[in-house]
């Protein structure tokens, strides 16, 4: 268990529909960070949150959203799903907004087959 | 878009051997780092250099950075069938506040026992 909790493991659904990933950082991690991982894209940087604040984004669909609550878990809200949405969805959590020596700790993913 | 390489793209040794994947990058760097991922499962990481630093150990592992070609080196020595999984470099940019890392799309190992 690296202390980063992502829920639910395992998501298939509908194409048009949305839908809401959760993740709790490590105990103590001000930094959250989204990931989409796929066998031909690799991994993605989708979106960085520090603190409740978004901080960086990268490659973020229109169609895809997230947020930072103030308890420091995070939400990726995807609509209007796509079949090339499915994916392999990470999120990983640092102590602060730059890697220190530990470098991020990730979750272990949420797997959504869009059909 | 991927700032780092490997190479190579999979690799297939006998347990007991030693296991070397490369990592070439575009843009200056902050440190460089190096994940293993069992397959389908989160990223684990296991190293970091710093930009300043030209060689690393931990373990069975040792990491060489040389800044001026842009490329990483990661050995892992007398590998074991556990050591099967994919590794991945990724780059903390250097410059601006934009820390995030960007992940190369990783060299798959396989020990055979």
């Amino acid at each position: 268990d690296s202390g980063v909790t992502q829920t639910p493991k395992h998501l298939i659904t509908a194409t048009g529909q949305r839908v809401t990933l959760r993740c709790s950082p490590r105990s103590g991690d001000l930094s959250v960070y989204w990931y989409q991982q796929s066998l031909d894209q690799g991994l993605q940087f989708l979106i960085q949150y520090y603190n409740g604040e978004e901080r960086a984004k990268g490659n973020i669909l229109e169609r895809f959203s997230a947020q930072q609550f103030p308890d420091l878990h995070s939400e990726l809200n995807l609509s209007s799903l796509e079949l090339g949405d499915s994916a392999l969805y990470f999120c990983a959590s640092s102590e602060t907004d730059r890697t220190t020596n530990y470098g991020y700790t990730f979750g272990s993913g949420t797997r959504l087959t869009v059909v | 878009s991927q700032q780092g390489e490997e190479d190579p793209q999979a690799l297939s040794i006998q347990e007991g051997e030693n296991a070397t994947m490369n990592c070439s990058y575009k843009t200056s760097i902050n440190n460089l780092q190096w994940y293993r991922q069992n397959s389908g499962r989160g990223l684990v990481h296991l190293i970091l250099i710093r930009s300043n630093e030209r060689e690393k150990h931990s373990g069975r592992l040792r990491v060489t950075l040389d800044t001026s070609k842009k490329s990483s080196s990661l050995l892992i020595t007398a590998s074991r069938a556990a050591d099967t999984a994919s590794y991945f470099c990724a780059t903390d940019g250097s410059g601006g506040s934009n820390y995030k890392l960007t992940f190369g799309k990783g060299t798959l190992l396989t020990v055979n026992p």
